[in-house]
């Protein structure tokens, strides 16, 4: 199985100020043949269900704000927020879709600070 | 666009069968891969089975030997079949489209499934 690892578990941040996080793979997720990274970053607010923020690594969703970002290649990703919004206030959540057995980080909790 | 809505009995006893339904609306159950992925109450995500367009199947490899998932595509529903559930298969579970190398684009609302004596 592929171990997704997330870090922070949980950071606090100030309205309208960047938020990072960390994701490192136990193997790479890069698929030679297309050149794609099968990763994934899903948003799940409190009471609520996940929701799919950005795949392919650095490919937003339809309907996703362009102050989410998706980074990174083979085995290490970055989720960027820009400039905080209160509503961004959630649990984060790594995956990767590369084998027969999806798996999912840790979870990140972004809070107001 | 595609939507799904999970039904399922809520509270379960120990060494009792768990049977859920995922219903998909909007779109065709065709095509795609359809997942079950579960959330212990407080704790993160965990993928546990999906099937294929075609009925082929992957679980987990823990649950493996108590999971089965099927497809019903007259209905555009797919189901799980979890049996002898402990007090440790407490969590909502999501159904979601997506799989082998296709991302979990579309999530169910989730039904916390509670298993107590």
């Amino acid at each position: 199985d592929i171990v997704m690892t997330q870090s922070p578990d949980s950071l606090a941040v100030s309205l309208g100020e960047r938020a990072t996080i960390s994701c490192k793979s136990s193997q790479s997720v890069l698929y030679s043949p297309n050149n794609k990274n099968y990763l994934a970053w899903h948003q799940q607010k409190p009471g609520q269900p996940p929701k799919l923020l950005i795949y392919w690594a650095s490919t937003r969703e339809s309907g996703v704000p362009d102050r989410f970002s998706g980074s990174g290649s083979g085995t290490d990703f970055t989720l960027t927020i820009t400039s905080l919004q209160a509503e961004d206030v959630a649990v984060y959540y790594c995956q990767q879709y590369y084998t027969t057995l999806p798996t999912f980080g840790q979870g990140t909790t972004v809070e107001i600070k | 666009q595609v939507q799904l809505q999970e039904s399922g009995p809520g509270l379960l006893k120990p060494s009792e069968t768990l049977s859920l339904t995922c219903t998909v609306s909007g779109g065709s159950i065709n095509s795609y891969y359809w997942s079950w992925i579960r959330q212990p109450p407080g704790k993160g995500l965990e993928w546990i089975g999906y099937i294929s367009y075609s009925g082929n199947t992957n679980f987990l490899p823990s649950l493996k030997s108590r999971l089965n998932i099927s497809l019903d595509t007259s209905n555009n529903q797919f189901s799980l079949i979890l049996t002898s559930i402990t007090a440790a298969d407490t969590a909502v579970y999501y159904c979601a489209r997506g799989g082998f190398r296709r991302r979990f684009d579309v999530w169910g609302q989730g039904t916390l499934i509670t298993v107590s004596s």
